[in-house]
């Protein structure tokens, strides 16, 4: 089984802060490396997908790059409805995984 | 537009059963795979169960594999979990989620979730 570590747990930044967020996979997953944005009390929802393709919607501050084992999710010019929990999530096999999720904090 | 809307959660008895539904709409559901994934109190997302479009191949989470069963019903565009020998580490929102694509393992798609407690 695929494991998901994603750093950190949580953070504290500032309006107009860039931040990153990583997640290291447990073996190779090629490009199936999704990231989901859940706002509190509601559902997640798809951010990037395969790495790096924005879903539509979603301000272009977003951004995921990566490969293999080694992946990041970046905020360029944080803003305050980004605050939110980020997971990651490999899609490449079965059983799925996420990561446990960075806490945002404006 | 893609909709999946889920029910049956509430409370429950450890060691009860319970069954889960998902009905979706706004795609051709027959010919997309479908997951449950679940969140405990202040957890993160934890992904429990996928059924192929065809029905032809199940997978499921070592947490609930043996108590958890997925199935669907292409006639009623509705998902199932049934959840057997629930325990208290099984209280959590339990959400449907789809790729709305053949069998994709991301999830576009998600319902708002429905509450499971169980306690005694």
């Amino acid at each position: 089984d695929i494991q998901m570590t994603q750093s950190p747990s949580s953070l504290s930044a500032s309006v107009g802060d860039r931040v990153t967020i990583t997640c290291r996979a447990s073996q190779n997953i090629d490009n199936f490396l999704n990231w989901y944005q859940q706002q509190p009390g509601k559902a997640p929802s798809l951010l990037i997908s395969d790495i790096s393709n924005l879903q539509s919607g979603v301000p272009s501050r977003f951004s995921g790059s990566g490969s293999g084992t080694d992946f990041t999710l970046t905020i360029t010019s944080l803003q305050p409805e980004d605050s939110a929990t980020y997971s990651c999530q490999q899609s490449f096999s079965a059983p799925l995984s996420f990561g446990g999720g960075t806490r945002v904090e404006i | 537009q893609v909709q999946v809307v889920e029910s049956g959660g509430r409370g429950v008895q450890p060691g009860g059963s319970l069954r889960l539904s998902c009905v979706a709409s706004g795609f051709t559901f027959s010919s997309c795979g479908m997951h449950w994934v679940r969140q405990a109190p202040g957890k993160g997302l934890e992904w429990l169960a996928f059924i192929r479009s065809d029905g032809s191949d199940k997978y499921y989470a070592d947490s609930v594999k043996g108590r958890f069963t997925v199935s669907r019903d292409d006639s009623k565009n509705t998902l199932y979990l049934q959840m057997n020998s629930l325990r208290t580490e099984d209280t959590a929102v339990y959400y449907c989620a789809t790729g709305a694509r053949r069998d994709s393992y991301t999830f576009f798609y998600w319902g708002r979730g429905t509450q499971v407690t169980v306690s005694s």
